[in-house]
């Protein structure tokens, strides 16, 4: 089977953008979380999503948004871009979004906002 | 809720000596357990997890761990280090109702020749 598959890897935006990112999940994964790592602030969880429904939502402002389509695929968005926002956006899926299975992680998408 | 306390923020170890990272977590019930890597610019990779049954448990890249409830912990031990395991280490667990693992705030591990 395919990996978690993040697009872009790279990105360069600057303050007030905004900016989607993708992901695909393996396939026959039905859930799909989001995460954002900095080196400060560590690995912080963003939102969860399965069968296209947020389960799940993290500390994080209204500005980061998701989303996840019918064949699992998933967005998220973040609006009005701040120069804090520069991080490693993980994405990772597993079967069905308990927390006893493991979950599978893209290689993510490396934000940069000048 | 569950949560999870990796004490050291980074690990310095010599090539060839052996390693162990600390992981205590907080959880009422049999919690499930996992142990992650991640090499700089990738993902996280799963090295291994702890559902039932045997208390060492074996994973990939010589890697093994060993869950202690009586001490709420699960670390994680290798032998002999490479060069090439230096990277981040996150210890994660789940369990309840809760949808996914939660994440400990990981080790950073640092190998000298």
């Amino acid at each position: 089977k395919a990996g978690v598959t993040q697009t872009p890897r790279y990105l360069i935006k600057t303050r007030g953008q905004q900016v989607t990112l993708s992901c695909s999940p393996i396939s026959g994964h039905r859930s799909v979380s989001w995460y954002q790592q900095t080196p400060g602030q560590g690995l912080q969880f963003l939102f969860e999503y399965f069968s296209e429904t947020q389960r799940n939502k993290g500390n994080f402002p209204g500005r980061f948004s998701g989303r996840q389509f019918s064949n699992s695929r998933s967005e998220m968005n973040v609006s009005t871009l701040e120069l804090g926002d520069s991080a490693l956006y993980l994405c990772a899926s597993s079967e069905g979004g308990s927390s006893n299975q493991p979950q599978h992680f893209g290689d993510g998408t490396r934000l940069s906002i000048l | 809720a569950q949560s999870v306390t990796q004490p050291d923020i980074h690990i310095t170890v010599s090539e060839g000596a052996s390693l162990e990272l600390r992981c205590n977590y907080s959880y009422g019930a049999t919690p499930y357990l996992f142990w992650y890597v991640q090499s700089p610019g990738q993902g996280l990779q799963l090295l291994l997890k702890y559902f039932s049954g045997d208390t060492l448990v074996q994973g990939i890249k010589g890697f093994e761990a060993e869950f202690k409830r009586s001490q709420s912990s699960f670390n994680l031990r290798k032998p002999s280090v490479h060069w090439s395991d230096a990277a981040e280490y996150f210890c994660a667990v789940g369990g309840g109702g809760s949808y996914i693992p939660t994440f400990g705030r990981g080790t950073s591990l640092i190998v000298h020749p």
